[in-house]
């Protein structure tokens, strides 16, 4: 019940492209779901995030989707620059209760090809 | 400037050696964590702490120990017991109030020789 399925494993894009990544959990005790990304040799950083009391956010050219009654989420990176090659991890906690753990997928190497 | 240190960047072990992962912040946040990275397996909790001298164990807690005695430190003791310890490390931390979501350091990757 804890899991959070990500696909897919990888994605190549062109420069200019729409990225899409989507997630899919079990769990309805979930209430938060941040999208990180990675470099290779750092840590994740936080990208944007959603409760679910919202279907849509945007932040610059990142929007992530979500539908509460599909228990499904997704990242859409638009104009995807060669800058934003790097790996993606969708994730989900109960915020406040459960230590505030996160639940991580299983990751997506985006390549924006020039 | 604030953020999580960890250190060191990479560490070699020998086969049947203890080693300690350092994780230093100084965010004054209240909870932090430890997760495995492995290439295609996403990150994977091992051990985390609310609050000083108080942990709980993740998903993964075998082969691994922590402590918490200051507020700033949560180190990471990979033991013998951990068979197939070689893996990236990230230490991350919350604060709860108001909650942003986790700070990562930038990992130690171990690896045994």
């Amino acid at each position: 019940q804890q899991q959070v399925k990500q696909s897919p494993q990888s994605l190549i894009v062109q420069k200019g492209g729409i990225s899409i990544i989507n997630c899919a959990y079990e769990n309805t005790a979930f209430d938060y779901f941040p999208w990180y990304q990675q470099f290779p040799g750092k840590g994740p950083a936080l990208l944007i995030a959603i409760r679910p009391d919202v279907s849509e956010k945007k932040e610059g050219r990142f929007t992530i989707s979500f539908n509460k009654s599909a228990k499904q989420f997704s990242l859409h990176i638009m104009d995807s620059q060669p800058g934003d090659s790097a790996t993606y991890f969708c994730a989900a906690s109960m915020d406040r209760t459960s230590g505030s753990r996160l639940t991580f997928g299983e990751g997506t190497q985006l390549t924006v090809n020039p | 400037d604030g953020g999580i240190t960890q250190s060191p960047k990479y560490l070699f072990r020998k086969e049947g050696q203890n080693v300690t992962l350092s994780c230093e912040q100084n965010l004054n946040h209240d909870a932090m964590y430890w997760y495995r990275q492995d290439p295609g397996q996403g990150l994977r909790l091992i051990y985390y702490s609310q609050i000083v001298n108080d942990f709980q164990k993740g998903d993964i807690a075998e082969g691994y120990s922590v402590s918490r005695e200051k507020k700033e430190s949560f180190p990471l003791t990979v033991t013998s017991a951990q068979k197939n310890p070689t893996a990236f490390y990230l230490c991350a931390s919350i604060a709860r109030v108001p909650y942003y979501g986790y700070t990562f350091g930038s990992g130690t990757r171990l690896t045994v020789v």
